[in-house]
């Protein structure tokens, strides 16, 4: 089974600039995660999308971060205006049910 | 706030050693799981433990997950440098939604030959 895909893999910005990230999950797989991963921290959950709704958004910063799940595929993370502070690898993860996910390689966004 | 305490923070072992590291928290998980991250790579599930008490084996790998669900212990026989990697743990909250894991910030482990 192919697992989950994720690009850009780097992407370096000025701050005040927008970037955004791609996530295709597994075939299937109705729960779709983002997490951003500062270093030498444990991944945080930003938002889970059911299928193409919103199920937990209570993490993103909503001012500058923006996600969406229009078919209930494929999902798009956005962050505008960058901050030195998003510096961070930001995770795509999927999964079926609740038994485990299974994450992307990451995207590692470096803002200068 | 629900947090996961993982220790040691850096671990640094030659072939061959035995190790054991650590999930604390003073609360209470439904479940927890084990996963290991290589450098530029997302985390991979390695275990989930649901019982208080449960021992979950995974090659040279065992899993403990506490009486009281509140913590857990990887331990790890014989270590090989294919073991180096970050291991983290994390915990999903009794009655939390699907998303709400909660990750430590991990134990970073490296095994020289």
């Amino acid at each position: 089974e192919a697992g989950v895909a994720q690009s850009p893999r780097y992407k370096i910005i000025e701050k005040r600039q927008s970037v955004a990230f791609w996530c295709n999950p597994i075939s299937g797989h109705a729960t779709l995660y983002w997490y951003q991963q500062i270093l030498g921290q444990g991944p945080k959950l930003l938002i889970q999308f059911q299928n193409n709704g919103v199920v937990d958004d209570s993490q993103l910063p909503k001012d500058r971060f923006s996600a969406e799940r229009l078919k209930g595929v494929d999902s798009t993370l956005k962050i505008q205006p960058a901050k030195l502070e998003d510096s961070a690898v930001y995770l795509c993860a999927s999964s079926r049910n609740t038994a485990g996910y299974t994450f992307g390689s990451g995207t590692r966004l470096t803002v200068v | 706030t629900q947090l996961l305490e993982q220790s040691p923070q850096f671990l640094s072992i030659q072939e061959g050693e035995n190790l054991t590291v650590y999930c604390n928290s003073s609360s209470v998980f439904s479940s927890l799981q084990w996963y290991r991250q290589e450098p530029g790579e997302g985390p991979v599930l390695l275990v989930t433990v649901v019982t208080g008490g449960e021992v979950k084996k995974l090659k040279r790998l065992t899993f403990q997950f506490g009486d009281a669900r509140k913590d857990s212990s990887l331990h790890i026989t014989a270590a090989q440098p294919g073991d180096t990697g970050l291991y983290l743990c994390a915990g999903r909250a009794p009655g939390g939604s699907q998303g709400n894991l909660i990750f430590g910030k991990g134990t970073k482990l490296s095994v020289k030959p």
